[in-house]
């Protein structure tokens, strides 16, 4: 595997129940991203962690729930969910040098839909 | 509030060139980015600029004039595979990316 791994790519779920996305990235970087991607919209950084430390949490309804237990894997944690949380859920990774000034590699997203 | 504006969508023709603009307001400036997103797929990294000026990539181009708050994408000789979504993103003051909704870019024959 290479680059950024995300699992599942399609998930559909009722708004009582509890999943999980899955983030990898086998790039060797320092800082991972979680974003949210609506259709026609610009994307919204969710979370950002920095060597395993959450460094930015943008006022994120608590029924979002991130973990990044080491540098390559990221989870986000999902519990009853509203049906406007459906969207794509994009992970990136990057070097985390530079204070964010450099290049970001996204994972291929998480399609999720909310009933 | 921190704002970066592109065009909804731009059409242009296989072998032309086209000009993609991106004008931000941000708080402070720390670079700006350009990413395209293929259909159904992650955003990839095209660009970077923190000095005014054009900095050439083959067929892509990216310029920037900070004094105006203004950038675009240049694609030369267009290829059907170049249509996709072009994201702008400007890091800010506080070392955040603020993101455009991106610009789709149609290619017809």
């Amino acid at each position: 595997e290479t680059g950024v791994t995300q699992t599942p790519r399609h998930l559909v779920m009722g708004m009582t129940n509890k999943k999980s996305l899955k983030c990898e990235q086998h790039l060797g970087h320092n800082a991972m991203y979680w974003y949210k991607q609506s259709a026609k919209k610009p994307l919204e950084l969710m979370f950002v962690y920095s060597l395993e430390e959450r460094v930015e949490n943008n006022s994120v309804p608590s029924r979002f729930s991130p973990e990044c237990p080491n540098s390559s894997h990221l989870f986000l944690h999902l519990h009853t969910l509203q049906p406007e949380d459906s969207a794509l859920y994009l992970c990136a990774s990057s070097q985390g040098r530079d204070r964010g000034a450099d290049e970001q590699f996204f994972g291929p997203g998480t399609r999720l839909t909310v009933l | 509030g921190q704002n970066i504006d592109q065009p909804t969508e731009m059409t242009a023709t296989e072998g032309a060139i086209v000009q993609i603009n991106c004008t931000y307001q941000t708080s402070g400036f720390n670079g700006l980015f350009w990413y395209q997103q293929h259909a159904g797929e992650a955003p990839t990294f095209l660009s970077y600029n923190v000095l005014d000026g054009l900095e050439e990539k083959g067929r892509f181009s990216s310029f920037l004039s900070r004094s105006k708050g203004y950038s675009y994408l240049l694609l030369k000789e267009l290829q059907m595979k170049d249509s996709a979504s072009y994201l702008c993103a400007v890091l800010d003051s506080n070392y955040q990316l603020i993101w455009g909704a991106g610009t789709k870019l149609i290619i017809k024959p």
